[in-house]
């Protein structure tokens, strides 16, 4: 079965510089790459997602990017802010519904 | 996401106890998951269901059990709590529809304590 694993498990920036985590997936079928993040004590809400034909994808200061040869994505947050402070999970799908995660990253923003 | 409810949303119970979690959707997806969550180990599927008729074992089925009662609701069995299910258990829908998106809306979660 598929196997994500996720880098690093904790991450700390200063306001305002960039964050990037890392996720490594196994089954070359894969196709579907979302990522979630998880506010403390709140429920995972996805926040940005992406398919095997696209390499990048952004939005706002969220970005995605896909390696398939590589079998890694990762994630980039731009002009960090406390309000980004979470747990992020990236996720790897078949595309027919069922997520593998990662085990999470934590993010701390500190002003 | 009010249209994902889980139900209770804390229980503590000891030992060898029979527990049921449920969790009910007015998003009128068909499809509903079972994740653990437990520190470092991210979100684990425990369960899935495609539609009513379909129940689907996920990595850490061993102790739980599922039961799909109509489109809107997905309850977990513990049968017999052991301390090691100690953990934030969420549910989870996605659509299937004409409009396929593999987005899932997980619900608030419940935290389990098995003493």
């Amino acid at each position: 079965g598929e196997n994500v694993e996720q880098h690093p498990s904790t991450l700390s920036v200063q306001e305002g510089d960039s964050a990037v985590i890392k996720c490594t997936y196994s089954d070359s079928a894969s196709n579907y790459f979302p990522w979630y993040k998880q506010e403390l004590g709140k429920r995972p809400q996805l926040i940005i997602d992406i398919r095997s034909n696209v390499g990048e994808k952004k939005d706002q200061r969220i970005a995605v990017t896909l390696n398939k040869t590589a079998k890694h994505f990762s994630l980039h947050i731009t002009e960090t802010q406390p309000e980004d402070s979470a747990v992020y999970f990236c996720a790897a799908s078949r595309g027919w519904g069922k997520l593998q995660f990662g085990a999470g990253t934590q993010v701390v923003v500190t002003p | 996401d009010a249209d994902v409810t889980q139900t209770p949303r804390n229980r503590i119970t000891k030992t060898g106890k029979r527990i049921m979690l449920e969790c009910s959707q007015t998003k009128g997806h068909d499809r509903m998951y079972w994740y653990r969550q437990d520190p470092g180990l991210g979100l684990r599927l425990i369960y899935y269901s495609f539609d009513v008729k379909d129940i689907n074992k996920g990595e850490i089925s061993d102790g739980y059990s599922v039961s799909r009662q109509a489109q809107a609701k997905f309850s977990l069995s513990l049968e017999s709590a052991i301390p090691n299910q100690t953990a934030l258990y969420f549910c989870a829908t996605s659509d299937s529809g004409l409009f396929y998106k593999e987005t899932q809306y997980f619900g608030p979660g419940t935290r389990l304590l098995v003493l």
